[in-house]
């Protein structure tokens, strides 16, 4: 069965720092890998989604993530934050029906 | 916006009471999604259905219901409400039911149970 871990509930930055947050996962076919990212008060959007082909795929708000198959991760990094990236971020990985097991979330704090 | 259509946005109800939860999925998409996201369970999926059949189940207690009708529109029946069915409940859809097909999310519906 397939399983996501995030790795910290919470993480810290400042402005301008880099982001880094950390989705390790398990399946034992070929994963195919979502972020989201969920804002207050609303749904959850999709940042970027690993298929197959190129490991590093860019998302939406400047955000890529990197495919790593001998690690089993899919970290999310962001070069520069900036203080709209606070929200929680959730890793997916997609099973055989379409559906998608979450991990638990990082909530992103950006500090001015 | 998302496309999803969840409704209502809040609902304020007693124990032992039933809801319906309404979602109108992405226009074009067969598959509909529900989970109901919580503080201490995260995001939990409980059942989808593909052009009408349910196709997948998860943790979805015994007193919760759903049906996708055939306008693709789905309800999640919750019957004989206890104090932790409280949660915020997420409808996505999907074009087809494939591992590489996003989800897209509705607001959801946040239940409150008293």
């Amino acid at each position: 069965a397939q399983s996501v871990t995030q790795l910290g509930s919470h993480v810290s930055v400042s402005e301008g720092a880099l982001v880094l947050l950390r989705c390790n996962y398990s399946s034992s076919v070929p994963p195919y890998l979502f972020w989201y990212v969920q804002y207050p008060n609303q749904g959850l959007q999709l940042l970027l989604k690993y298929t197959t082909g190129a490991t590093l795929v860019k998302g939406i708000n400047g955000f890529e993530a990197e495919f790593k198959k001998s690690e089993t991760s899919f970290h999310l990094t962001k070069p520069s934050a900036h203080m709209s990236d606070a929200a929680e971020y959730f890793c997916a990985v997609s099973d055989n029906t379409g559906k998608l097991i979450f991990g638990q979330g990082t909530t992103l704090q950006v500090k001015p | 916006d998302s496309g999803v259509t969840q409704t209502p946005k809040h609902l304020i109800t007693a124990t032992g009471q039933r809801v319906t939860l309404r979602c109108s999925p992405r226009s074009g998409d067969l598959s509909v999604y529900w989970y109901q996201q919580s503080l201490d369970q995260g995001l939990q999926f409980l059942i989808q259905y593909y052009n009408g059949e349910e196709r997948a189940k998860g943790n979805i207690l015994e007193r919760f219901s759903a049906q996708q009708f055939p306008d693709l529109h789905s309800e999640l029946n919750l019957s004989s409400l206890e104090l932790g069915d409280s949660a915020l409940y997420f409808c996505a859809s999907s074009v087809v039911a494939r591992p590489n097909s996003p989800l897209h999310f509705g607001n959801g519906t946040r239940l409150t149970v008293t």
